[in-house]
């Protein structure tokens, strides 16, 4: 059974620009969430999305957004890039939404200069 | 002050001792996550608990609802052990806060 994948694992982008990281999840699993990890602010929430519909956005910007497919994968963007965006950034797909295991994906590393 | 506080921050072991974390927190929760971080990045969900006790291996978890505090344990460590582990209770909807982290290292 295939894990979580994500695409791309690396990226350098430069100020301003925006970016796009995707997230499978694992077949069969309906909720999608994802995480921001720097070395400033560890680990924080970014949003959660169950059935295509976001249920959860944790504090941040407008800048940061996502959706999710009918397929489960989902996708999240950020735009006008700031060099504090600079992070690991985390999916994790769970079977079922609100609780559940959670199986997370390698991260997307995205350096911003 | 933080949500969720983890002690110790730091933590070296010799092989084969008895390893324990500590995770306190403030925030009102559905369950608590315990996960594990190797060096590059990849996370591991370890446990996932809302009472009582877990066992998986030589790893224990145990949760106090009314005390907001939870353990994570680890019997006859190895030095494969070494990671990070993060205590990270959750108000549903996987909107998780994440502890700092405990970093193990356990020495052959």
């Amino acid at each position: 059974k295939a894990g979580v994948t994500q695409t791309p694992r690396y990226l350098i982008k430069t100020r301003g620009q925006q970016v796009t990281l995707s997230c499978s999840p694992i077949s069969g699993h309906r909720s999608v969430s994802w995480y921001q990890q720097t070395p400033g602010q560890g680990l924080q929430f970014l949003f959660e999305y169950f059935s295509e519909t976001q249920r959860n956005k944790g504090n941040f910007p407008g800048r940061f957004s996502g959706r999710q497919f009918s397929n489960s994968r989902s996708e999240m963007n950020v735009s006008t890039l700031e060099l504090g965006d600079s992070a690991l950034y985390l999916c994790a797909s769970s079977i079922r939404g609100g609780a559940g295991e959670l199986f997370f994906g390698e991260g997307s590393r995205l350096t911003v200069l | 002050k933080n949500e969720v506080e983890q002690s110790p921050q730091n933590l070296t072991a010799q092989e084969g001792e008895f390893i324990t974390i500590n995770c306190s927190y403030s925030v009102g929760i559905s369950a608590l996550h315990w996960l594990q971080q190797h060096p590059g990045g990849g996370i591991v969900s370890l446990f996932m608990l809302s009472s009582g006790k877990k066992k998986h291996g030589r790893l224990i978890a145990t949760i106090n609802i009314q005390e907001k505090h939870s353990s994570l344990h680890i019997t006859a460590s190895h030095p494969r052990d070494s990671a990070v582990y993060i205590c990270a209770p959750g108000a549903g909807s996987y909107q998780l806060t994440f502890g700092k982290g405990t970093k193990l290292s356990v020495i052959p």
